[in-house]
């Protein structure tokens, strides 16, 4: 129950086109579910994140959609470019202070020129 | 704003060891919380302190253990090191409403 479900496991988008990655929860105790990006020898850099009181969240690119009937939430990167070729995380954790992040296995995204 | 930083970049140690690690949170934040991610599995939650105190660790032995200190930076110990401790371990910092923010990581290689 202390899952997160996350897919694709891997994703080839064209320049210009719409990456979607999709992550699935069980836990109904789960209100903020953040996602992170990740390059190479790099740390995870939080990327965007949304709570189940709205069901869209959008910055520049980055959207996040949640349906909280379904327990799923997604990120849609609008006009891919080479440079958000990355690992993408997603994440659920509870407000119930527990300060543990529970993350998704995680989706390579190459974005081809 | 300086991010989260944390020292060595790399440290490689054999079988048996002792590796600590460390971590300066971003200016301001008080939670230090420390992950794993190792070839596969992800990034696993080990620790977080708070104010000087483990809130709460994960499904992790014993052997992995650390301390916040006053200024609120940290460090991470994981004694009788093993293989399958080889991993790249982070350390993000955050100031309430469950927002983390990442250092680079140490790449820990036991052989």
């Amino acid at each position: 129950q202390q899952q997160v479900k996350q897919s694709p496991q891997s994703l080839i988008v064209q320049k210009g086109g719409i990456s979607i990655i999709n992550c699935a929860y069980e836990n109904t105790a789960f209100d903020y579910f953040p996602w992170y990006q990740q390059f190479p020898g790099k740390g995870p850099a939080l990327l965007i994140a949304i709570r189940p009181d709205v069901s869209e969240k959008k910055e520049g690119r980055f959207t996040i959609s949640f349906n909280k009937s379904a327990k799923q939430f997604s990120l849609h990167i609008m006009d891919s470019q080479p440079g958000d070729s990355a690992t993408y995380f997603c994440a659920a954790t509870t407000s119930s202070n527990t300060g543990k992040l529970i993350f998704g296995q995680g989706t390579t995204l190459q974005v081809k020129p | 704003e300086a991010g989260v930083t944390q020292s060595p970049t790399h440290l490689i140690k054999t079988r048996g060891q002792q590796a600590t690690l460390r971590c300066s949170p971003i200016s301001g934040h008080t939670s230090v919380y420390w992950y794993q991610q190792a070839l596969g599995l992800g990034l696993q939650f080990l620790l977080w302190y708070d104010e000087g105190e483990e809130r709460n660790r994960g499904n992790f032995p014993p052997r992995f253990s650390g301390r916040q200190f006053p200024n609120y930076s940290s460090e991470l110990n994981v004694n009788a090191l093993e293989l399958e401790d080889s991993a790249l371990y982070l350390c993000a910092s955050g100031q309430g409403y469950n927002e983390q923010f990442f250092g680079p990581g140490t790449r820990l290689t036991v052989l």
